[in-house]
């Protein structure tokens, strides 16, 4: 079964801090993705990458940044977490032109 | 801009009757289509997709949907709901660039399916 796993399920974080969420697939998948849910909202893509080191923006870039050196491990950064940035993050991972898989998701809370 | 509508916040529908999720699309060309379903405190979970061929395709756990082109649609249904189908649903959808598909995924906002014994 392809795996797709989240660092954290729970998360609290201080207001200024950097914050790293980390996802690691174990399908060779070349496409890896980065979402925030909120309720109502979706899921909204926030960075993809499609190869090592390539990324490409979503609809909610700012205050993100991402990282992919190797193709397994995709990470998400908050260069200083707000409150705002409170939600639901999710990780997948895919072939091309094919399902997403995606793991169980990192509620971080910034207080 | 792209993007994928699902119209209804949450739909309700009695045990036993059928049910239809409603999606719409707004991309370039001939999108790849995809149903996702998520229990509460669970990931996403893959349902069924369209890529080509027959307009109607069949997924998991009897769910089903229409592909229509000229709606730009892409409707889950399913012809006896269960209880155990509650759940939030989306749409989502890879737009094709000039060289092919991208493999950027693009969600909806979601649908929560009630149904009721």
């Amino acid at each position: 079964d392809v795996k797709v796993t989240q660092s954290s399920r729970y998360l609290v974080k201080r207001t200024g801090e950097k914050v790293f969420l980390e996802c690691v697939q174990d399908m060779d998948h070349e496409n890896m993705f980065w979402y925030r849910q909120d309720p109502g909202l979706g899921l909204r893509l926030i960075y993809f990458s499609y190869d090592v080191k390539m990324k490409e923006k979503g609809d909610i870039p700012e205050g993100y940044s991402v990282s992919r050196e190797k193709k397994e491990r995709f990470s998400l950064i908050l260069e200083s977490a707000s409150t705002n940035q409170t939600s639901m993050y999710l990780c997948a991972s895919s072939f091309s032109g094919h399902e997403a898989f995606f793991g169980q998701g990192t509620r971080l809370t910034v207080v | 801009a792209q993007s994928v509508a699902q119209p209804e916040d949450q739909v309700n529908v009695a045990e036993g009757n059928p049910l239809t999720v409603k999606c719409t699309y707004s991309v370039s060309g001939n999108p790849y289509l995809f149903w996702y379903v998520q229990y509460p405190n669970r990931g996403l979970q893959f349902l069924l997709k369209y890529i080509t061929g027959d307009n109607l395709v069949k997924g998991s756990y009897g769910f089903e949907a229409e592909f229509n082109k000229s709606q730009t649609s892409f409707h889950l249904k399913k012809p006896s709901a269960l209880v155990s189908d509650s759940a939030l649903y989306f749409c989502a959808v890879i737009p094709l660039d000039g060289s092919g598909n991208t493999g950027k995924l693009i969600f909806g906002q979601g649908t929560t399916l009630q149904v009721k014994p």
